[in-house]
């Protein structure tokens, strides 16, 4: 266990509207992802970041922005909800040197 | 690019049956394999992994072997429990450390008694 919570846990928005979802952790891990589930796709990448300030895109970055100006807290924007946006967010982070991902219990979000 | 592609489920299963849940991959080079678990409402948990050719992860009475030459990484349990109904994941990654995975659709399992 990671010591990683995810907030919201659940939300509901309109089109248009700026969604900020949190993910914070409390073991110094470097390596943080964000990664959204969706029925017949499994897990995809969004966006991920190897340390403070330095993140880069996933698989399916378009509509997202991310930061992380602490250690313990990577945030996932998205700058004007649409309604593909409509998925379960998970964050996970990766403790260096034993290749396993931690995650935290998921932000489920709908788009209206 | 890469991918993972595994068989469709969901799948029943009765207590104490034997359990096989194929996973197959496209990569480019060595990529590291893995199994993820998710249990109802939760998020995902590593249940093995495997880093290289013929290595075999195992894990709770799980197993599965890393195959090359089929590029496969099957999951297998002797004897299912009905606390094993959870969905399964398989992964790769490329990055030598574990991160930016590419996930497999999941496949539902359900064990019941």
């Amino acid at each position: 266990d990671a010591g990683i919570t995810q907030s919201p846990r659940h939300k509901v928005t309109e089109t248009g509207t700026p969604v900020t979802l949190r993910c914070h952790q409390t073991e110094n891990h470097r390596y943080m992802y964000w990664y959204r589930q969706d029925p017949g796709h499994g897990l995809r990448l969004i966006h991920y970041s190897y340390g403070v300030k330095d993140t880069d895109k996933g698989e399916v970055s378009d509509g997202y922005s991310v930061s992380r100006s602490k250690t313990e807290d990577f945030l996932l924007t998205l700058e004007s909800a649409t309604s593909s946006q409509t998925s379960v967010y998970f964050c996970a982070t990766l403790r260096s040197g034993q290749e396993t991902q931690y995650f935290g219990p998921g932000t489920r979000l709908l788009v209206l | 690019g890469d991918s993972v592609t595994q068989m469709e489920g969901p799948v029943t299963l009765s207590e104490e049956a034997f359990l096989t849940i194929n996973c197959t991959y496209t990569a480019t080079g060595y990529p590291s394999l893995f199994w993820y678990v998710q249990y109802p409402g939760e998020g995902l948990q590593l249940l093995l992994k495997a880093t290289k050719a013929d290595d075999k992860g195992s894990n709770k009475g799980f197993e599965a072997t890393y195959r090359k030459e089929t590029t496969s990484f099957h999951l297998e349990k002797g004897s299912v429990q009905v606390s094993d109904s959870a969905v399964y994941f398989c992964a790769l990654s490329q990055d030598n450390q574990g991160g930016k995975l590419i996930f497999g659709q999941g496949t539902e399992l359900s064990v019941k008694p």
